[in-house]
């Protein structure tokens, strides 16, 4: 199984610029989680999707970014317009869902945005 | 003060060391997972503990829940074990994760 797939690995972008990531989750995994990776911390939940809906997205910047989840399967994060500060590690991770927490949750290997 | 702290920050081991990295948490828990990254590479899932301790090859996983405490065991260490490691708080519909531990195991 090819596990939870990211693209594209790394990225290098002009400040202003906007930049899109996509993630596609282990088949039948219906949760699907946006991770963000400052170096040296811990990852922080952007946002959560239950199937096509974004049931948490409290932490996400709605002013720059955005997320989709058409048809509950693949899943792209969007930064419009990128700032120096969003250089980070995006992380996407699935799992089987709510009930069976901690049951097949795997993270992608991210993809690493440089913002210059 | 985080809500999940893991000690220590950074280790460094000789090979074949026995290893214990140390995660607590404040707040209230359904499970807590063990995670390791290694430079460059994705996060991969080592445990999800919600009671007792789970084994398996020379990791080890130990969690108290009236102590609100973690550990993570590696036996006989070995370079290919240096990575981060995450220690993530399963609390109510979000994990929370530590800061990581680095740890470099030298030959």
């Amino acid at each position: 199984e090819a596990g939870v797939v990211q693209s594209p690995r790394y990225k290098i972008i002009e400040k202003k610029q906007p930049v899109a990531f996509w993630c596609n989750p282990i088949s039948g995994h219906n949760t699907l989680y946006w991770y963000r990776q400052n170096l040296g911390q811990g990852p922080e939940l952007l946002i959560r999707y239950e199937n096509e809906e974004a049931v948490d997205d409290s932490q996400l910047p709605k002013d720059r970014f955005s997320a989709e989840r058409l048809k509950g399967v693949d899943s792209t994060l969007k930064i419009q317009p990128a700032e120096l500060g969003d250089s980070a590690v995006y992380l996407c991770a699935s799992s089987l869902g709510q009930e069976g927490w901690g049951y097949g949750y795997t993270f992608g290997s991210g993809t690493r945005l440089t913002v210059v | 003060k985080n809500e999940v702290e893991q000690s220590p920050q950074n280790l460094t081991a000789q090979e074949g060391e026995f290893i214990t990295i140390n995660c607590s948490y404040s707040v209230g828990i359904s499970a807590l997972h063990w995670l390791q990254q290694h430079p460059g590479g994705g996060i991969v899932s080592l445990f999800m503990l919600s009671s007792g301790k789970k084994k398996h090859g020379r990791l080890i996983a130990t969690i108290n829940i009236q102590e609100k405490h973690s550990s993570l065991h590696i036996t006989a260490s070995h370079p290919r074990d240096s990575a981060v490691y995450i220690c993530a708080a399963r609390a109510t519909n979000k994990l929370i994760f530590g800061t990581g531990t680095l740890l470099a195991v030298q030959p």
